[in-house]
């Protein structure tokens, strides 16, 4: 049983470039979601899917930020013209809809905006 | 809006002791799930455990046991036998079953085990 896999696990970029993020989730699992989590601080939620719905958005996410899940699988979050602000753990987790509905994880992937 | 306070920005345990992680929170939903996730220094949320608001018994797993006090909406995670691989940060977090199920954390507690 595969968990949450992210690509890539770090990321140097230079201000104003654009980054693009890939989250692939626990195969059966219908719920996706980012979170941004920076320094000394709990992670943060930013987006949901529902399959390939996206259904909701934090006012975290600005306008550069821009989030799809093509065909309810993978996922892509994509930061246009990076912001030294924008360094950060982007976190993705999976869920099934269930009771408990437990969140798990994948390992983050490390940006650096220089 | 909901809300996860950790006071605790670090603790200490020697190996083979026991350590309470204190969690405290605030929701006017009657619904609600509490979490616990460890983060070791590489990154990865790691789920512990989790306890229902309806659920009458504290939730246990393993050497992890948690101490759900409803009226003083404290949800502190209990490790007994404390291991050096223990060592990381530990976040609670909240869900509720209004919007999303998305979850709220808070800012955590780094936990040092020594030898």
């Amino acid at each position: 049983d595969t968990g949450v896999s992210q690509n890539p696990r770090h990321k140097i970029t230079k201000r104003g470039q654009n980054v693009t993020f890939r989250c692939d989730p626990i195969s059966e699992h219908n719920r996706l979601y980012w979170y941004r989590q920076t320094l000394g601080q709990g992670p943060e939620f930013l987006t949901y899917f529902q399959n390939e719905a996206q259904l909701e958005k934090s006012r975290l996410l600005s306008d550069r930020f821009s989030a799809e899940r093509p065909k309810g699988s993978f996922s892509t979050l994509e930061i246009q013209r990076t912001e030294q602000g924008d360094s950060a753990m982007y976190l993705c987790a999976s869920s099934l809809t269930k009771v408990k509905e437990t969140q798990y994880f994948g390992p983050g992937t490390r940006l650096l905006v220089l | 809006a909901q809300k996860i306070t950790q006071t605790q920005p670090g603790m200490f345990v020697q190996e083979k002791e026991a350590v309470t992680l204190d969690c405290t929170y605030d929701t006017s939903d009657p619904s609600y799930g509490l979490f616990w996730y460890k983060q070791p220094s590489s990154g990865e949320m790691i789920f512990l455990i989790y306890q229902g608001s309806y659920d009458q018994q504290n939730a246990t797993e393993g050497r992890y046991s948690l101490n759900f006090q409803k009226a003083r909406k404290s949800a502190n995670l209990v490790i007994s036998a404390s291991q050096l691989g223990d060592s990381a940060m530990y976040f609670c977090a909240m869900r509720q079953p209004r919007g999303y199920s998305t979850l709220t954390f808070g800012k955590g507690t780094m936990l040092l085990v020594s030898p």
